[in-house]
């Protein structure tokens, strides 16, 4: 069976510090992936997607990056954080032959820029 | 305009009770159409498909009206586990790629 998985769980990190978020999918190959935000009693905002390694789509200008160096790897980066960046970050995977099935997301990242 | 509206609640029911959520998007080419839930602090997992026939799971009714660009959510005899918020997806086609686009979710505290 397919599996996603996503850390860290919480991270709280000072402003202008860098990040870096990892999420990997196990038994699958090819996995649309993306990486979705939700602030605070916000709705989930689409921030990337990747259709394969080194296709890397972004929905938003902002102050983050994504990269695909594996299949089955999604990273999320910063280079310096602001403390609007604080929320949580979902990753996200779907089969490659139906991309627009039903998302299946990881745990989340609960990110609080200080 | 929000590409997905939903009424952020909370709907506050007793156990037993039958509600429903309602749910506008924007896109009239959106085909697909979902919802999840999600409980406080956790990611979504998807709940069911709506499909244009209308689909039952159990306790859960969902129900799409394209014309209307509109969708529902019904819940009957409602249980404490269901307390969650409910969020309605539709799909968006651009940049040669679909993507599913979430509403801001409908908060459903159900008490005792």
């Amino acid at each position: 069976s397919q599996t996603i998985h996503q850390w860290p769980a919480t991270l709280v990190q000072p402003v202008g510090s860098p990040l870096s978020l990892e999420c990997t999918v196990e038994g699958t190959s090819n996995p649309n992936l993306y990486w979705y935000r939700q602030a605070a009693g916000r709705g989930l905002q689409l921030l990337f997607y990747s259709v394969g390694i080194g296709q890397i789509s972004s929905e938003v200008p902002q102050n983050l990056s994504a990269s695909r160096p594996q299949d089955r790897q999604f990273i999320l980066s910063s280079k310096k954080l602001l403390l609007s960046d604080s929320g949580f970050y979902l990753c996200a995977w779907t089969p490659l032959d139906r991309p627009i099935s039903g998302y299946t997301f990881g745990s989340g990242t609960r990110l609080t820029v200080v | 305009r929000k590409e997905v509206e939903q009424d952020p609640g909370p709907f506050n029911v007793p156990e037993g009770a039958t509600v429903a959520f309602n749910c506008t998007y924007s896109n009239s080419a959106s085909q697909s159409f979902f919802w999840y839930r999600q409980d406080c602090r956790k990611e979504p997992k998807l709940l069911m498909s709506v499909y244009s026939s209308g689909n039952e799971d159990g306790r859960f009714t969902a129900q799409l009206n394209r014309a209307s660009q509109y969708i529902s959510l019904l819940i009957r005899d409602s249980k404490l586990s269901d307390s969650a918020t409910y969020l309605c997806v539709v799909n968006r086609f651009s940049g040669g790629y679909n993507k599913l686009i979430f509403g801001a979710g409908t908060r459903l505290a159900v008490h005792p």
